[in-house]
């Protein structure tokens, strides 16, 4: 069953600590994509990887970092330093043509 | 700077009709990607249907269709014969040449029984 798929679908993250939204795909797509939603908003590009081993800051970069060591994952981890994190995360891959979007984490803080 | 407008925040219609959703953007790229996106209540995003700039002809997916206009920089989404499972959020969204895709605030379409 191709697709990509986020884990957790819920997260709480507490005061001070780092947390790891988790998105894998199996569409053999080279590029990938981290989003935020905020409330009543559209999506805002927080990093994307174009290719195993490289990615780029996008508009909300800060507080976040990311990795990309195959071309399968793309996990995004949360930092303390990202003073307001709750929001729902959305991934998505890219073959070059349109995006296709897991179906997405919601981050809570305690 | 690539803009992404969408001018209507919310709309509704009765069930069965047709409606219209805007949609303009702001580039000096001539190759570029266009597309709608549909997020229903369960926030899944769902590519409803795309367009390539270098295309003249208007995309169609079954009873969605697009009116785009290049000069213009106008890409509306036409819904016909709407239906009920069509209630969602709806996003205008641009590829550029970077493989970016920004997208608009979205419009909110009730679909009224």
């Amino acid at each position: 069953d191709g697709g990509i798929t986020q884990s957790p679908k819920y997260l709480f993250r507490k005061e001070g600590q780092n947390v790891t939204l988790s998105c894998e795909q199996n569409l053999n797509h080279d590029a990938m994509y981290w989003y935020r939603q905020d409330p009543g908003q559209g999506l805002r590009l927080i990093y994307y990887s174009q290719i195993v081993n490289d990615f780029q800051k996008g508009d909300i970069a800060e507080g976040y970092s990311v990795s990309r060591e195959k071309k399968e994952s793309f996990p995004l981890t949360v930092t303390s330093a990202q003073k307001n994190p709750t929001a729902f995360y959305l991934c998505a891959s890219s073959n070059s043509g349109s995006q296709y979007f897991g179906p997405g984490t919601r981050l809570l803080v305690l | 700077a690539q803009t992404v407008t969408q001018s209507q925040p919310e709309m509704s219609v009765q069930e069965a009709e047709t409606v219209t959703l805007s949609c303009t953007y702001d580039t000096s790229e001539n190759n570029y990607y266009l597309f709608w996106y549909k997020q229903p209540p369960s926030r899944q995003m769902i590519l409803v249907i795309r367009q390539e700039a270098y295309k003249q002809q208007n995309a169609t997916e079954n009873r969605f269709s697009v009116n785009f206009q290049k000069a213009a920089k106008s890409f509306s989404l036409k819904i016909s014969d709407s239906q009920l499972g069509d209630t969602a959020m709806y996003f205008c969204a641009f590829r550029n040449r970077d493989d970016k895709i920004i997208f608009g605030k979205g419009t909110r379409l009730h679909i009224l029984p």
